[in-house]
């Protein structure tokens, strides 16, 4: 396994602005993850794909929110309108299709909004 | 709605130390709870994932214990090193969902 790889590693950018963060899985891992965690706390969880199928989503995922993976692989994560709340720390999980394997994380986007 | 606390939230200690990080969850609905590593910037490391129907597992100096009912785990670190330093986090999946709720995490110093 070559690991969770995320990119870009770290975003700038002015408020108002549109920003997309990539997660690329663990190969033939067929469940995604997206969370969030701001300093000092724990991950919060945003979203999960099974496949290409959006399954799961937390009500932390306002409509300027949108995460897609178009084809199963990898996925993204668009953020309209950035807002200085917005900044945190991104981070993508992949597992395998057996529901009891453990979720495997990236190091994360870290977003930064001036 | 479930809540996990990790206590203390912080923890310092001499080289060579056992200790025990402690994790509690409000609901024992739970289908598995998985400890993490987190280094300073960096994203997680999973250590030990322990299955509803589990009562502990090993993995080296780590063992991890579940007692689902009173809601409570703990992460047992033998002989530690200043390399275990870093951020312990503890996760619970609920039955019925896919997403992880996390503690806040315990943050472990081991001085040499």
């Amino acid at each position: 396994d070559t690991g969770v790889s995320q990119d870009p590693r770290h975003k700038i950018t002015k408020r108002g602005q549109n920003v997309t963060f990539r997660c690329d899985p663990i190969s033939e891992h067929n469940r995604l993850y997206w969370y969030r965690q701001t300093l000092g706390q724990g991950p919060e969880f945003l979203t999960y794909f099974q496949n290409e199928a959006q399954l799961e989503k937390s009500r932390l995922l306002s409509d300027r929110f949108s995460a897609e993976r178009p084809k199963g692989s990898f996925s993204t994560l668009e953020i309209q309108r950035t807002e200085q709340g917005d900044s945190a720390m991104y981070l993508c999980a992949s597992a395998r299709g057996d529901s009891n394997q453990p979720q495997h994380f990236g190091d994360g986007t870290r977003l930064s909004i001036l | 709605k479930q809540e996990v606390t990790q206590i203390p939230a912080a923890l310092s200690v001499p080289e060579g130390e056992n200790l025990v990080l402690n994790c509690s969850f409000t609901d024992s609905a739970i289908y598995n709870l998985q400890w993490f590593r987190q280094d300073p910037g960096k994203g997680l490391t999973s250590l030990l994932l322990i299955q509803s129907s589990q009562r502990e597992q090993t993995s080296g100096r780590l063992n991890a214990s579940l007692d689902k009912s009173s809601g409570r785990s703990t992460l047992y670190i033998a002989a530690s090193q200043p390399g275990d330093s870093a951020t312990y986090l503890c996760a619970v999946r609920d039955t019925g969902f896919q997403k992880l709720v996390f503690g806040t995490g315990t943050r472990l110093l081991v001085s040499p």
